[in-house]
C-alpha cells in the first residue's frame, strides 16, 4: 500500500505571513505529483501537477517544488490572505498505475 | 454548468436501506472515480472505472458497488447502508489514470 504523508495536519498562520508544508511520497516508480486546494463546502480543485525532479510551479502567491529522488514536495504560500484558508491535498501518481493516491491533507487557517 | 455533477447533494437514510449516488460528467473523460472523505483521513478510493466495461476496486470497496452506465455516468450504491458509511462522497474524472482529476461537488451521506 502506497503511503503519502502530509505535514503538518493543520496550520494556523497570521495574515501576511508566509508558510509552507510538505508532502512525502515513495521515491520509486514516480510519475506525477499533484497539489489540490479544497475549500470548505466546495470540491477539490487542481493547483499544480509536477512530473520532473526539480520542477517548480507558481500560481500567484502559491508555489510548489518537487524532489523525486528523496520523495517530497513543498507547497509555499507567500503573504497569506484569509482566502488562502483551505485544505491542501497532494496526490501521488505511480508509473503504470491508473489512479492517484491522496495524502490526508494540510488544513490551513489564516487568522486576520 | 458544472462539468461534474453529483446527485443527491445531501442524503439522510436509515441503517439497512439501499441507496444510490449518481455522478455525471460532460468532460468526455474515460476515467471516473468514487472517493469517500472522512475527517483526518483525506480521500480514499472506493471504485474506479476506465470505461464502461472496466471497473476496479479501490482500497475500501467493501459494502459498495458501482455501475458505469455510459461514459458520462458512474453510480455508487450502498446495498445495505450502515452508520460507518456516513461520510462525504466525491466523484471525479480524469483523462488518464494519473492526470489531473476533476471533482464533483460531493454528496454528504448520513446513515442513522
Amino acid at each position: 500500500i502506497l503511503n503519502v504523508e502530509q505535514s503538518p495536519q493543520s496550520l494556523h498562520v497570521q495574515e501576511g505571513d508566509s508558510t509552507n508544508f510538505t508532502c512525502s511520497f515513495p521515491s520509486s516508480n514516480f510519475y506525477a505529483l499533484h497539489w489540490y486546494r479544497w475549500e470548505t463546502a466546495k470540491s477539490p480543485e487542481a493547483l499544480f501537477v509536477m512530473t520532473l525532479n526539480g520542477d517548480e510551479k507558481k500560481k500567484g502567491r502559491i508555489s510548489a517544488t518537487l524532489n523525486t529522488k528523496e520523495g517530497y514536495s513543498y507547497l509555499y504560500i507567500k503573504g497569506s490572505q484569509p482566502e488562502d484558508s483551505a485544505t491542501y491535498l497532494c496526490a501521488f501518481g505511480i508509473q503504470g498505475a491508473q489512479k492517484l493516491v491522496f495524502g490526508q491533507g494540510t488544513r490551513l487557517t489564516i487568522n486576520p | 454548468d458544472a462539468d461534474v455533477t453529483q446527485t443527491p447533494r445531501n442524503r439522510i437514510t436509515k441503517t439497512g436501506k439501499r441507496i444510490m449516488l449518481e455522478c455525471s460528467q460532460t468532460k468526455g473523460h474515460d476515467r471516473m472515480y468514487w472517493y469517500r472523505q472522512d475527517p483526518g483521513l483525506g480521500l480514499r478510493l472506493i471504485y474506479y472505472s476506465f470505461d464502461v466495461k472496466d471497473i476496479n476496486k479501490g482500497e475500501i470497496s467493501d459494502g459498495y458497488s458501482v455501475s458505469r452506465q455510459a461514459q458520462a455516468k458512474f453510480s455508487l450504491s450502498l446495498e445495505s447502508a450502515i452508520p460507518n458509511q456516513t461520510a462525504l462522497y466525491f466523484c471525479a474524472t480524469s483523462r488518464q489514470g494519473v492526470d489531473t482529476q476533476y471533482f464533483g461537488p460531493g454528496t454528504r451521506l448520513t446513515v442513522l
